[in-house]
């Protein structure tokens, strides 16, 4: 069973305006979340991440947000740019850290930015 | 250049073949990895290593085999593969203190005939 989802397996949206990831989680354990874009023929680049003790983290164009209570996390992207069409890939994981540490992936939304 | 460099890029080989996949990480890291894409699945982690000891075997078949020489350097030995473990493999380094952040190659497109 996943317990990492992304239930939309793209999103297509126009240049300046706002993209919306969503991501579910079932696992009370995770503490930890981090999105990863990646280009094709690229591998996976670490993009934003953020901690259960927030329920917001910003950079830049990229804004991250947490709800513990639904398990539910999003990236914002505005303004959307023709460059940030990729494959976003959530990931979770667990508070303590250490040589057993597992990321938890979801299968990922493929964003198109259309100029 | 994202710091871990696989190779090859692409490898077809067929069921009975013997091939290796290497990895190699230029960023002092202490942790490698190797991971699983395949085709509308999330990645899969299959083995990682700490300070060239292996710590994490996810149930993945003895058909794969891998191998760390050093903190830098990571193979993946594959032997008598079959057409359902076509896939990305992804080769992955992160700082010992912060094994969160991944820092990943460009994997390989592997095709098993």
């Amino acid at each position: 069973d996943q317990q990492v989802k992304q239930n939309s397996p793209s999103l297509s949206v126009q240049e300046g305006r706002i993209s919306i990831l969503n991501c579910d989680y079932t696992n009370s354990m995770f503490d930890y979340f981090l999105w990863y874009k990646k280009y094709p023929a690229e591998g996976p680049t670490f993009l934003i991440s953020i901690s259960s003790i927030k329920d917001k983290n910003e950079d830049g164009r990229f804004t991250v947000f947490l709800n513990k209570s639904a398990k539910h996390l999003s990236l914002h992207i505005v303004p959307s740019q023709p460059g940030d069409s990729a494959v976003y890939f959530c990931a979770a994981g667990p508070h303590s850290g250490g040589s057993n540490y597992k990321l938890t992936f979801g299968k990922g939304t493929l964003l198109t930015v259309n100029p | 250049e994202t710091g871990v460099t696989q190779t090859p890029r692409h490898l077809v080989m067929g069921m009975t073949n013997k091939k290796s996949l290497k990895c190699e990480q230029h960023l002092g890291h202490n942790a490698m990895y190797w991971y699983k894409q395949s085709a509308k699945k999330p990645l899969e982690l299959m083995f990682v290593y700490n300070f060239k000891e292996q710590t994490e075997n996810n149930s993945v078949p003895s058909r794969f085999s891998p191998e760390c020489p050093n903190s830098s350097h990571l193979f993946l030995h594959l032997h008598t593969l079959q057409p359902e473990d076509s896939a990305l493999y992804l080769c992955a380094s992160s700082p010992g203190q912060n094994p969160r952040k991944l820092f990943f190659g460009s994997g390989t497109q592997l095709s098993v005939l």
